[in-house]
């Protein structure tokens, strides 16, 4: 079964500045899918970025974009230029290329201090 | 609809009670998840519909949880007998199409108390 391990239960960062969020995951799969989603309070789980294990490029979505380590089976987000609104929980998910379902990891709190 | 809805967004029901969470997915599209998502936690998959036909239940918890879309559309997740173990936030996603590269779209979820 896939597992996602997200090592970071929380993070804060300083408005405007750059922060790291970590993500693992385990498969004997060679295509599959990975996401970040981020949920505010609010509760509404939104899509932020996702990459295609196939593609080696990197995935870039305006201030967010990923370093994806297919060997060590990392997937981490990086958000430049960090803003108030970015402050929310973050989860990375898995969907693999034969299944539908996504498998999620526990979640990285992300604070953002004026 | 612009995006997905559910409703009701809070729920508190008494022990042993019966109830229904209802998901309204973006028009059009086909494929249809639930997923339960306990407190501090990520959301785990319960079951998933392409158009009216469910194809994996493998995550509800037990045969008192019951899902079903049949016009392809709304789905409707009920919870027999509710227990205190079924609080929880239900999260309903959908699909434009069935194969995996497809992105879900998560609506606001269904918060549900059990006393």
């Amino acid at each position: 079964a896939q597992t996602v391990t997200q090592s970071q239960p929380e993070m804060s960062v300083q408005e405007a500045e750059t922060v790291t969020l970590s993500c693992t995951y385990d498969t004997s799969e060679s295509d599959y899918y990975l996401f970040w989603y981020k949920q505010p309070p609010s509760r509404q789980m939104i899509l932020v970025i996702r990459q295609e294990a196939y593609k080696q490029q990197n995935a870039t979505e305006n201030r967010f974009s990923v370093n994806f380590q297919k060997a060590a089976k990392s997937f981490s987000l990086k958000i430049s230029d960090s803003q108030l609104g970015d402050a929310a929980m973050y989860f990375c998910a898995y969907r693999g290329g034969s299944n539908y379902k996504l498998t999620f990891g526990k979640g990285t709190l992300l604070t953002v201090n004026p | 609809g612009a995006g997905v809805s559910q409703s009701p967004r809070y729920k508190v029901a008494k022990r042993g009670q019966d109830v229904a969470l209802r998901c309204d997915p973006i028009s059009g599209h086909v494929s249809l998840f639930w997923y339960q998502q306990a407190l501090g936690q990520g959301p785990e998959f319960l079951t998933y519909f392409q158009n009216e036909a469910q194809l994996d239940k493998s995550g509800l918890p037990s045969d008192r949880f019951f899902a079903e879309r049949p016009e392809g559309s709304v789905s409707t997740l009920k919870i027999q007998r509710t227990q205190q173990e079924d609080s929880a936030v239900y999260l309903c996603a959908s699909s434009l199409l069935q194969g995996p590269s497809s992105s879900q779209y998560f609506g606001p979820g269904t918060r549900l108390t059990v006393l």
